[in-house]
């Protein structure tokens, strides 16, 4: 049963400290997006990638947020520095996008907490 | 922008009713419309999808209609069970899809009363 790991799973830093989250996609899926969920905001989209190219960065904020997939077995989203308002969590998912959108499979999170 | 609205944001019901969820897009390029279901502290993950060349597409106690001249969709779960509580997320692919890129709603908390 392939899925999408993530890791960490729990992160706990202090404001100002830089966080990395790692995702590995399911192999054959040539699209990955990282996902970020608030009680207020929902799930927004913040990167995603096909065939391992930025496609849309434009829902991450720039200055602090920086995503990248440096092979196909690995996808990172790094914020530095965090903020408080950062606290969240963050899923990457990853598809077969073809001939048109299709379902997304999710990691388990990451959830950040920046005191 | 393009957006995806969700209504209700909360939903309450009794083991054995009905639920309906519903959602209004804006983008007219849309073509895919999947719901996605996140119990507490999991991922989300799909459990209904439907494309714009079809009205309605069940699979055994949940259903999914599309009014794309409406430009909404919703999602019915019949003789609901305490397991279906959870938050359901409606999202439609963006610009007609050939990005894979979705716009989630805000998600509906369905708690089912035994």
């Amino acid at each position: 049963d392939a899925r999408v790991t993530q890791t960490p799973r729990d992160k706990v830093t202090e404001m100002g400290q830089e966080v990395t989250m790692r995702c590995q996609p399911i192999l054959g899926h040539n699209t990955v997006f990282w996902y970020r969920q608030t009680m207020m905001q929902g799930l927004e989209l913040l990167a995603y990638f096909r065939n391992r190219a930025p496609l849309d960065d434009s829902g991450m904020p720039k200055d602090r947020f920086s995503a990248e997939m440096p092979d196909a077995t690995l996808a990172t989203l790094k914020i530095q520095p965090s903020e408080p308002r950062d606290s969240a969590v963050y899923f990457c998912a990853s598809g077969l996008v073809r001939s048109g959108a299709g379902e997304l499979f999710f990691g388990e999170g990451s959830r950040l907490t920046v005191l | 922008g393009e957006n995806v609205e969700q209504h209700p944001s909360t939903l309450s019901v009794q083991e054995g009713d009905s639920a309906v969820i519903k959602c209004t897009y804006s983008d007219s390029a849309s073509n895919y419309f999947p719901w996605y279901k996140q119990e507490l502290g999991k991922r989300p993950q799909l459990i209904i999808d439907i494309r714009s060349n079809v009205g309605e597409k069940k699979d055994q106690r949940i259903a999914v209609t599309l009014n794309k001249t409406a430009k909404h969709f919703s999602l019915h779960i019949t003789e609901t069970q305490p397991e279906d509580s959870a938050v359901y997320f409606c999202a439609a692919d963006k610009g007609g899809g050939s990005q894979g890129n979705l716009i989630f709603g805000k998600g509906t908390k369905l708690s089912v009363k035994p």
